[in-house]
């Protein structure tokens, strides 16, 4: 079966780089047409979509964080890597990745990692 | 960028039946998806492509998209259906978009 989980830091310090790392399995990033997303959720908020990188490479972004985010994907390692620049603590948040299908769209996600923004 | 209006709440009594709308310009000319999510836990999808349900949803649990307007709605509603409940679609120019959530309370 398909899974996904989330790891990376607990906690950052306003102005670093944070960088999250997504392994799964049950699926290969090499299978045309798949993808793997971030998405993350601010405490009581709503779901805000970041990134999705697709099997072939192509990449999407949230356009109000483009300038931020990077995502990129090791297949051979099953993983995927997401990193958001200069992190303020608006961008407090649990972070999912999601296994993205063309058509179902995320239909597997991970359990979510909470990131804390604090000096 | 393209946005997503969903009413922040909906209040529905043991059996009946809750709508939960899901408002964008032209919504009804892309495909639209639904979320549920139960406290301290990820989403769950329940519909993709506007009415198709995930094998182990219910049957219960259905959509709609048409004009501005796409709708998901759970028939039969019991207590097991009171979570938050997120549309999103895809669009050209901004990818996939979210709404804003909804929650649902049986009561």
């Amino acid at each position: 079966q398909i899974t996904l989980k989330e790891s990376g830091p607990t906690l950052v310090k306003p102005t670093q780089t944070l960088t999250l790392t997504c392994t799964f399995s049950g699926f290969s990033l090499s299978t045309s047409g798949v993808g793997v997303g971030w998405i993350r959720q601010p405490p009581g908020k709503a779901l805000e979509w970041l990134a999705l990188i697709y099997w072939d490479d192509d990449k999407r972004y949230s356009p109000s964080l483009k300038n931020r985010l990077t995502i990129t994907k090791d297949t051979s390692k099953n993983q995927v890597v997401l990193t958001l620049t200069n992190m303020d603590p608006v961008d407090t948040a649990t972070y999912f990745c999601a296994h993205y299908d063309p058509l179902i769209l995320f239909d597997y996600w991970g359990q979510g990692t909470l990131v804390t923004v604090s000096s | 960028s393209y946005e997503l209006t969903q009413p922040p709440s909906v209040s529905v009594s043991p059996g009946q039946t809750a709508s939960i709308t899901c408002s964008g310009d032209e919504l009804g000319d892309k495909y639209t998806w639904w979320y549920q999510q139960k406290p301290d836990q990820s989403p769950v999808l329940v519909i993709y492509q506007d009415s198709k349900r995930p094998s182990g949803i219910p049957e219960r649990i259905s959509g709609s998209n048409s004009g501005n307007t796409a709708t998901l709605t759970i028939s039969g509603t019991q207590t097991m259906d009171e979570a938050d409940y997120y549309c999103q679609a895809w669009d050209s120019s901004t990818a996939v978009v979210f709404g804003g959530g909804t929650k649902l309370t049986v009561l």
